[in-house]
């Protein structure tokens, strides 16, 4: 079955630190890859996707996410983190199996300290 | 382009009351759609989904039912609303290059 962990459940970095989020996933095939972030209050708001290609793919708002298919792992990078980049992250895997069906993570709250 | 909405943004309701929450879609046809629920502190749980009228399936045993009256409606239901049904509801369409959310609702359970 399919299934996304982020082990991280909360990050504090500094602003204009970097950042990672982890996540890793399980899937048979070849899986389609998804960060999403929250705002409080808010829905959610697709910040990149890894369908096939070049494993480095670059997002909104700039973040980045690499594949990296020997660790099963799709982390999340941004090089200096922002104060409005303060929200809940998401990974999710798409699966196509008798309808397209997406997989969430339980979510990394990151915050920003000034 | 799709478009999704939620209805209604926020609500309040007393313990053993019946909830309904909809969902309609702009900008396809025969859509699957999604119920998702998110709780405080935790991520996001499928609820719900279904590939067109009248099709439910459930991913997980609960106090809550849904229905898909018309091609592009999902219609989240309970008869007697618990204090665990709180939380974050929202509504999707999945599709291959990314999956569409609606704005939510912010239930709370009283």
């Amino acid at each position: 079955a399919q299934s996304v962990t982020q082990p991280d459940i909360h990050i504090t970095v500094s602003e204009g630190a970097s950042l990672e989020l982890r996540c890793n996933y399980s899937y048979g095939a070849t899986p389609y890859l998804f960060w999403y972030v929250q705002s409080p209050g808010q829905g959610l708001q697709l910040l990149l996707k890894y369908f096939s290609g070049d494993t480095l793919v670059q997002g909104i708002k700039g973040f980045e996410a690499e594949f990296k298919r020997s660790q099963s792992s799709f982390n999340l990078r941004k090089p200096s983190v922002h104060w409005s980049d303060a929200a809940e992250y998401f990974c999710a895997v798409g699966a196509n199996t008798g309808g397209f069906k997406t997989i969430f993570g339980a979510g990394t709250r990151l915050f920003v300290k000034a | 382009s799709q478009t999704i909405h939620q209805w209604p943004a926020t609500l309040v309701q007393p313990v053993g009351s019946p909830l309904s929450l909809e969902c309609t879609v702009e900008g396809t046809s025969n859509p699957n759609l999604y119920w998702y629920r998110q709780a405080a502190g935790r991520g996001l749980q499928l609820l719900f989904y279904s590939v067109g009228i009248g099709q439910i399936s459930s991913e997980v045993p609960q106090n809550l039912s849904a229905s898909r009256p018309q091609d592009r409606q999902f219609i989240l239901s309970s008869k007697k609303l618990l204090l665990s049904d709180s939380g974050f509801y929202l509504c999707a369409c999945p599709r291959l290059d990314a999956q569409y959310f609606g704005p939510g609702t912010r239930l709370t359970v009283l």
